[in-house]
């Protein structure tokens, strides 16, 4: 089965310091990979996404995730965090069965809380 | 430009009422979704519509129905609400492609309590 996961639900870290998210995924054949985030009453935003290419994804808001292959990993980075990042984030992966749709499988999300 | 719009934000229901969750897009999109979002879940695909004039179920359709009125449209129907449908309900739109890389435009939401 086809499927993301988020293995930290939150994760804490001080403005100034990078911030790392994970998610690590499991798809049939070549995985084309999202991350979204979710402000507090709003609905979920574009951040990035990998299709192919290079392994080092840049998206909005100075994020970054890198794709790792062979550790079948999507990890969501940026280098100095702000309290502004704090929000929920979801990684999500096309599912693969979908066709010609875009329907994406979004795993369980993590809170990310930036503290000042 | 609006993007996704959702109708109603909120809703309060009592076990057994029907209700129908609004959607609309602006941006010419040829799909569309209707997502739930529940603690601990994430989101979850209830319906989808790949195009105009079709629509298939996603992973959790019990309960609901869909219909895709035209291209700009996509409502959802709960005819008798249960408690366990009680969650936060999310409509999006993208482009319809095989390059399967197009992005999900998503609305604010529509959160909806049963009683």
């Amino acid at each position: 089965a086809q499927s993301v996961a988020q293995p930290e639900d939150q994760v804490n870290v001080a403005e100034g310091n990078p911030l790392t998210v994970k998610c690590t995924y499991s798809v049939s054949g070549n995985p084309y990979l999202f991350w979204y985030v979710q402000y507090p009453n709003r609905g979920l935003q574009f951040l990035l996404k990998y299709i192919t290419g290079d392994n080092l994804v840049k998206g909005s808001y100075g994020f970054e995730a890198e794709f790792n292959k062979s550790q079948t990993s999507f990890h969501l980075k940026k280098p100095s965090a702000l309290v502004s990042d704090s929000a929920l984030y979801f990684c999500a992966v096309r599912d693969y069965y979908g066709g010609a749709t875009n329907k994406l499988i979004f795993g369980t999300g993590t809170l990310l809380a930036v503290q000042p | 430009n609006a993007g996704v719009t959702q109708t109603p934000k909120f809703q309060v229901l009592k076990t057994g009422q029907s209700m129908t969750l609004q959607c609309a897009q602006d941006m010419n999109h040829n799909s569309m979704y209707w997502y739930r979002q529940d603690p601990g879940m994430g989101l979850r695909l209830i319906y989808y519509s790949a195009s105009e004039g079709t629509t298939d179920k996603g992973e959790v359709p019990n309960g609901y129905n869909v219909s895709r009125l035209n291209k700009r449209e996509f409502s959802l129907r709960l005819e008798s609400a249960a408690p366990s449908q009680t969650s936060v309900y999310f409509c999006a739109s993208s482009e319809y492609g095989l390059s399967g890389a197009n992005v999900l435009t998503f609305g604010a939401g529509s959160r909806l309590t049963v009683l």
